[in-house]
This record gives structure tokens, C-alpha cells and sequence, in this order.
């Protein structure tokens, strides 16, 4: 169970394209929602936070005109990455949960998909 | 800015040795530690959820440590298999269930047969 699929893999576009990321959480309903990045040999940064029928919070440092999020149901949430450019090229990643609860309750897990790479030429 | 450091930053293991990484976290306002288990092109796996100081869960061959007034978590395997063989991350939740997961780079484990 808690299967989050990721879809696409792996991109590669043209500069100025915009790319879209969906996140679906496959048999369970996720409330909360979280895109990350990873550059290379780096951690794993939040971007934004996102529950569902409500707007994305960003972190400090993200554009929210150039990372897009939507949350439209309570299984799927997708991330465009507008007018992208090389500097953009990154692995993104989602995850969800069921929900906020204590501190050891299995609410608290974030269950994630595998992940997109994305190059910009 | 809240920081998760965790070491060694890779490990090289003969199958059957017993290995350990440490995963160090702020202390401040420590709400829980998650450790996730992370095989190439596939999803992160979470194996534990930890909150008590003191704490040690057990998952098969594998278990963790933690300490919230020094602020680390070890992370142990025992009799290392090449199916160990994955990047180990754990993730600091500081600030109460509001907080957001703050991940460290992971230790990328390497068993060899």
C-alpha cells in the first residue's frame, strides 16, 4: 500500500518549453503534497506544500510564476515548470501524506514517488 | 537554518559485515527523525518514524538509535546483504507537526557479494 507514482521519469526539452510533472498517489487519498529538487551530491530541498483545493506554499527562494502547482483532487498534483531554462535542469521529486498528526503516528511518513530528471538544452 | 549532516558519505561493505551511519540533527524544537531507504530509479522507502528520545526501532536486519538531547540517530545493519546495497537518508522534523522534513545528503551504501 501508499504507492505515489511519478510520471514523467525522465525529460528532456528545448529552452523556453514548459514541462509538466504529475504526482499520483495510487491507493490512498493525500492531503498534503510536496515537491522537492535535488542537485547533484546535494539533500533533497522542499520547494513548495500542498494540500489539496488550496494554493501552494513556497519555500523561500522559489518562484511560484515559475513552478507551478496544482492540487486539484486528493490523489494528483502536478508541478510545470514554466518557460524552463538549462539552469532549471535538476531532479525533481514528489511525496504525500495522509495527513498531519503526532508526532509517531504513520500520518507523518511522506510516501514518494521515484522521481523526475529533468534537462533543459 | 536548520542543517542534517550525515556520515560516512559513502561505505563499501563485504556481504556479512555489520555496518553503522550516523545521521546528526538540530535538537532545538525536535519533533521527529525519519530514516528512508533509497535503491536507484526506484521511490525513497521510509523505514522508521522516531520521536522519543531514547528510541530504537527494529525493522528485520536493520534498527536505529536515537538521541534528542545531543541530537543523532545511528542507523545499523547487520550481516550486510548485496540487496543492502542503496543511499540510507534521514530527514529532521523540527517545530512541531507544522515542520517541514529537513533531509541530510545520505550515506550511499555499497555491498559487495
Amino acid at each position: 500500500g501508499a504507492v505515489v507514482s511519478q510520471h514523467p521519469s525522465r525529460v528532456i526539452c528545448k529552452s523556453g518549453t514548459s514541462v509538466k510533472i504529475e504526482c499520483r498517489s495510487l491507493d490512498f487519498q493525500a492531503t498534503t503534497m510536496f515537491w522537492y529538487r535535488q542537485f547533484p551530491k546535494q539533500s533533497l530541498m522542499l520547494m513548495a506544500t500542498s494540500n489539496e483545493g488550496s494554493k501552494a506554499t513556497y519555500e523561500q527562494g522559489v518562484e511560484k510564476d515559475k513552478f507551478l502547482i496544482n492540487h486539484a483532487s486528493l490523489t494528483l498534483s502536478t508541478l510545470t515548470v514554466t518557460s524552463a531554462h538549462p539552469e532549471d535542469s535538476s531532479f525533481y521529486i514528489c511525496s504525500a501524506t495522509t495527513g498531519l498528526a503526532g508526532p509517531s503516528s504513520a500520518k507523518n511518513i511522506q510516501y514518494f514517488g521515484a522521481g523526475t530528471r529533468l534537462s533543459v538544452l | 537554518i536548520l542543517n542534517v549532516e550525515q556520515s560516512p558519505q559513502s561505505l563499501h561493505v563485504q556481504e556479512g559485515d555489520s555496518t553503522n551511519f550516523t545521521c546528526s540533527f538540530p535538537s532545538s524544537n525536535f519533533y521527529a527523525l525519519h530514516w528512508y531507504r533509497w535503491e536507484t530509479a526506484k521511490s525513497p522507502e521510509a523505514l522508521f518514524v522516531m520521536t522519543l528520545n531514547g528510541d530504537e526501532k527494529k525493522k528485520g536486519r536493520i534498527s536505529a538509535t536515537l538521541n534528542t538531547k545531543e541530537g543523532y540517530s545511528y542507523l545499523y545493519i547487520k550481516g550486510s546483504q548485496p540487496e543492502d546495497s542503496a543511499t540510507y537518508l534521514c530527514a529532521s522534523k523540527n517545530g512541531g507537526s507544522q515542520g517541514n522534513l529537513i533531509f541530510g545528503k545520505g550515506t550511499k551504501l555499497s555491498v559487495k557479494p
